[in-house]
């Protein structure tokens, strides 16, 4: 399958300041890119779904000023927990795909502590 | 509302046995099913996937998954598992979206 990069995999940040998480498709070009949150024990969820060149699509209760999603390219989508709170605190997965829903194919994940 | 059940946490079993990991589904329509395995500190990885036809699907690591409409079930099985089959293990449900489960460790013994 495809590969998926994230960066970072891990960061640590004061309650307050702003955090970008990078998300690549080494070897293929993803028109559709997917962000999720998992917390500890708990499933996936999906948070914004975003196609290249247009803004991305929030799922509801997602604060979309507070998560801002860029997909510059088909290889890069980037986001931002703006403001971070200690219950931002959390895995964010990203996960690219080629269009649809079939077989995403999902990044390392970056676990994101606020103090 | 619509959600998978993956209703045990963790699954142990002797390598060499065969496994079952369980899922169900509440989702209106006729869904794609999904397969994800995650390993420590690695991205999910693609197992398999029900669209339509044959119930039983075949998919990476000698894994298969029987669909069963009237149970709304999509169980994970392997006929000998590895050691290196220890992982979290996820069904998910396209509806839109992907919908996944809460996730089930398995953990194989030598």
């Amino acid at each position: 399958g495809a590969v998926v990069s994230q960066h970072p995999s891990w960061v640590i940040c004061k309650s307050g300041t702003s955090v970008k998480i990078e998300c690549r498709s080494l070897d293929f070009q993803a028109t559709t890119m997917f962000w999720y949150r998992q917390f500890p024990k708990q499933s996936l969820m999906l948070m914004a779904t975003s196609n290249e060149g247009s803004k991305a699509t929030y799922e509801q209760g997602v604060e979309k000023d507070k998560f801002l999603i860029n997909h510059a390219s088909l290889t890069l989508s980037t986001l931002t927990v703006t403001s971070a709170h200690p219950e931002d605190s959390s895995f964010y997965i990203c996960s690219c795909g080629s269009g649809g829903y079939n077989e995403q194919f999902f990044g390392p994940g970056t676990r994101l502590t606020v103090l | 509302a619509q959600s998978v059940a993956q209703p045990e946490d963790q699954v142990n079993v002797a390598e060499g046995n065969p496994l079952t990991v369980k899922c169900t589904y509440s989702v209106s329509g006729n869904p794609y099913l999904f397969w994800y395995v995650q390993y420590p500190n690695r991205g999910l990885q693609f197992l398999l996937k029900y669209i339509t036809g044959d119930n039983l699907v075949k998919g990476s690591y000698g894994f298969e998954a029987e669909f069963n409409k009237s149970q709304t079930s999509f169980h994970l099985k392997k006929p000998s598992a590895l050691v290196s089959d220890s992982a979290l293990y996820f069904c998910a449900v396209e509806a839109n979206k992907l919908i996944f489960g809460s996730g089930t460790r398995l953990l194989v013994r030598p």
